[in-house]
């Protein structure tokens, strides 16, 4: 089945310890997006990409970057993980024509020690 | 100010029994409105989307409604089953399609 995948479902990261979460798609859509989760919260969008167009949210830390090499892969790199940063990240396609919903992946849950 | 907002905050049912959800959205202009199922632990799952000209649609238990008019949307759920306790979040996006303005989500218990 075409799908989103996310690894891994579970991180454990050390306080300012680059993390890396991976996200790949078989749906072959144009835009891959990254979502931050806290708990009981709705998912906050952090950066999309419109193919290789790359589109920052304004509030993003710039503590936050990602990679996207090809169109199935996408990578979140979170440079010096704080305590605040442990959450869900999900990861979510959709095709760029409006009215297409998105498609999440079951997320990485991130934690900090 | 775009905003989605939704009731009850959370439901307990008995199982085989029906419930309704509600989503009233200040969003402007709009094109179409998703509901969304989040089991605990997982990413959402997309339910229905209904464009600006359906009243009505439903996924096999699923029966959502939109009044354009009032704002307004339901999300009917059928003969309710365990697996259907989880949050349902009803989602409407912004003009450029990419920024989704959420609800909060009302969460669904089912006993047995």
């Amino acid at each position: 089945d075409a799908m989103v995948i996310q690894n891994p479902r579970y991180q454990v990261t050390q306080f300012g310890k680059p993390v890396t979460l991976s996200c790949s798609q078989t749906l072959n859509h144009n835009v891959m997006y990254w979502y931050q989760q806290k708990s009981s919260q709705a998912p906050k969008l952090l950066f999309h990409y419109y193919d290789k167009d790359f589109n920052n949210e304004a509030d993003t830390p710039d503590n936050f970057q990602s990679r996207r090499p090809n169109t199935s892969f996408c990578f979140l790199d979170i440079r010096s993980p704080g305590l605040g940063d442990a959450a869900m990240y999900l990861c979510a396609t959709s095709s760029y024509r409006s009215g297409q919903p998105q498609h999440f992946g079951d997320g990485t849950r991130l934690s900090i020690l | 100010k775009n905003q989605v907002e939704q009731s009850p905050q959370s439901l307990i049912i008995l199982e085989g029994k029906n419930c309704t959800l509600q989503c009233n959205y200040t969003v402007s202009p709009f094109s179409n409105l998703r509901w969304y199922k989040q089991d605990t632990g997982r990413g959402p799952v997309s339910l229905t989307i209904m464009t600006f000209s359906e009243n009505t649609k439903s996924n096999g238990r699923y029966t959502a409604t939109l009044d354009a008019d009032t704002k307004q949307s339901s999300l009917h759920i059928t003969a309710s089953q365990l697996s259907d306790s989880a949050s349902y979040i009803c989602v409407v996006p912004e003009e450029s399609n990419y920024q989704l303005i959420w609800g909060a989500g009302t969460k669904l218990i089912i006993k047995p």
